[in-house]
């Protein structure tokens, strides 16, 4: 089956500084990837998502870029801010009503 | 528009005990997906109704099962709790096509705790 892996699992950056946050996949039948924000005791939030079709999608400060050949995406945050600080999660989705694979996640911490 | 809703929000067992947790999709939502998160872990998948049939499983044993109703509301059942099942249990909903991948909205979870 899928397996995710994602790195770094912590990540610390300083206020203004870009962040990138990179998975690989293992599943070549693989086609959606979205990109999950999850702040300490709150709801894991979707905050961008890409499909194999697309190289890259960006939206504001956050963008994801996939390669399929190399079977990894990777998500940028650009000029970050105190209010990105949380755990981060990569995913990645076959085709269909099919379930998500996540990654372990990686905390991100934005010293102001 | 309303979000995925679970309840109850904590819940506290005992080695043996049955729970049962449950879910409101996001409207217009078909689907239904449960995953189970431990602490410092990514959600691992649990299984996914899909137009009140179950749709796919992961690999979790007999005794984590599930169904969905006519509303797309759903219910994770848990028999036998072990000391292991202690972990948020996160709901997720989507719409469905069968043929495309939708995004999956997450509700806040249930914190089961076992003593």
């Amino acid at each position: 089956g899928e397996n995710v892996e994602q790195h770094p699992s912590t990540l610390s950056v300083q206020e203004g500084d870009s962040a990138v946050i990179k998975c690989t996949y293992s599943d070549s039948a693989s086609n959606y990837f979205p990109w999950y924000k999850q702040e300490l005791g709150k709801r894991p939030q979707l905050i961008i998502d890409i499909r194999s079709n697309v190289g890259e999608k960006k939206d504001q400060r956050i963008a994801v870029t996939l390669n399929k050949t190399a079977k990894h995406f990777s998500l940028h945050i650009t000029e970050t801010q105190p209010e990105d600080s949380a755990v981060y999660f990569c995913a990645a989705s076959k085709a269909g009503n099919t379930p998500l694979v996540f990654g372990k996640g990686t905390r991100l911490s934005v010293i102001a | 528009e309303t979000g995925v809703t679970q309840s109850p929000t904590h819940l506290i067992k005992t080695r043996g005990q049955q729970v049962t947790l449950r879910c409101s999709s996001q409207s217009g939502h078909n689907t239904v997906s449960w995953y189970q998160q431990a602490l410092g872990q990514g959600p691992q998948f649990i299984f996914q109704y899909y137009r009140e049939e179950e749709n796919g499983r992961g690999n979790f044993p007999p005794r984590f099962s599930g169904l969905q109703f006519p509303n797309y509301s759903s219910e994770l059942n848990v028999n036998a709790l072990e000391l292991d099942d202690s972990a948020l249990y996160l709901c997720a909903s989507s719409l469905g096509t069968g043929t495309s991948n939708q995004p999956q909205h997450f509700g806040d979870g249930t914190r089961l705790s076992i003593l």
